[in-house]
């Protein structure tokens, strides 16, 4: 079964940073590219982050740009999402989530979703 | 401000169907695949519709997806209550280098 599991929400101040981890079974990991997405509560879905299958292209939203770092280990079928100086609209459930493109470097396709892991950002 | 732009609600009674539209722009729905997902509250989002029309494996006929332009539409017949949900149309953006998503639909099936 194809699967993502993140970890590493919690509470944090502003300013401070937090490391998210996902990691995904299921699946040959190194075919596919990676997301996180989030939901402030209340609000809709918004995109965070994209990250080739190979690590070598990675992409952000402008909200995060500058702050927000993703990585892969394809080892250890784990993304990662770094984020510094975090705000109070960084509080959100944080989605992992796989793209669904194997051939192509193509985007926009997320076929699994994990349950979400939360970030609290307050003093 | 969403990329793309949905109706912030919908609704029908059960057995009928209804559409939600997505209206974006040339640089993402004009020119990339658009994909729909429905979101009911604390669950993970789930993939129903990709590269426009396509429907993965285990999603019911009952969904369908149609793009002209740029714009999108996703189709629901014969609803049921469990079809209340947020949904969601998203796309590639080749300006903004990013996946841009609409601000969601909510489905009330009453």
């Amino acid at each position: 079964e194809v699967q993502v599991l993140e970890s590493g929400g919690g509470l944090v101040q502003p300013g401070e940073s937090l490391r998210l981890s996902c990691v995904a079974s299921g699946f040959t990991f190194s075919s596919y590219a990676m997301n996180w997405v989030r939901q402030a509560p209340g609000k809709g879905l918004e995109w965070v982050s994209v990250i080739s299958k190979s690590g070598g292209a990675t992409y952000y939203g402008d909200s995060v740009k500058g702050r927000f770092t993703i990585s892969r280990d394809n080892s250890k079928s784990t993304v990662y999402l770094q984020m510094n100086s975090l705000r109070a609209e960084d509080t959100a459930v944080y989605y992992c989530a796989k793209e669904g493109y194997v051939l192509n470097d193509w985007y926009g396709k997320i076929d699994c979703w994990g349950q979400g892991t939360l970030v609290t950002v307050s003093s | 401000q969403s990329v793309l732009t949905q109706p912030p609600s919908v609704s029908a009674a059960p057995g009928q169907k209804v559409t939600i539209s997505c209206s974006g722009s040339s640089s993402n729905i004009g020119n990339n695949y658009v994909s729909w997902y429905q979101h009911l509250p604390g669950t993970a989002p789930k993939l129903l519709i990709y590269d426009d029309n396509k429907r993965p494996s285990g999603i019911p006929d009952r969904f369908s997806g149609s793009k002209s332009g740029t714009s999108a539409t996703l189709g629901m017949t014969g609803l049921q209550t469990g079809d209340e949900a947020d949904y969601y149309c998203g796309s590639w953006d080749d300006a903004l280098l990013a996946v841009v998503f609409g601000g969601g639909t909510k489905l009330t099936v009453l």
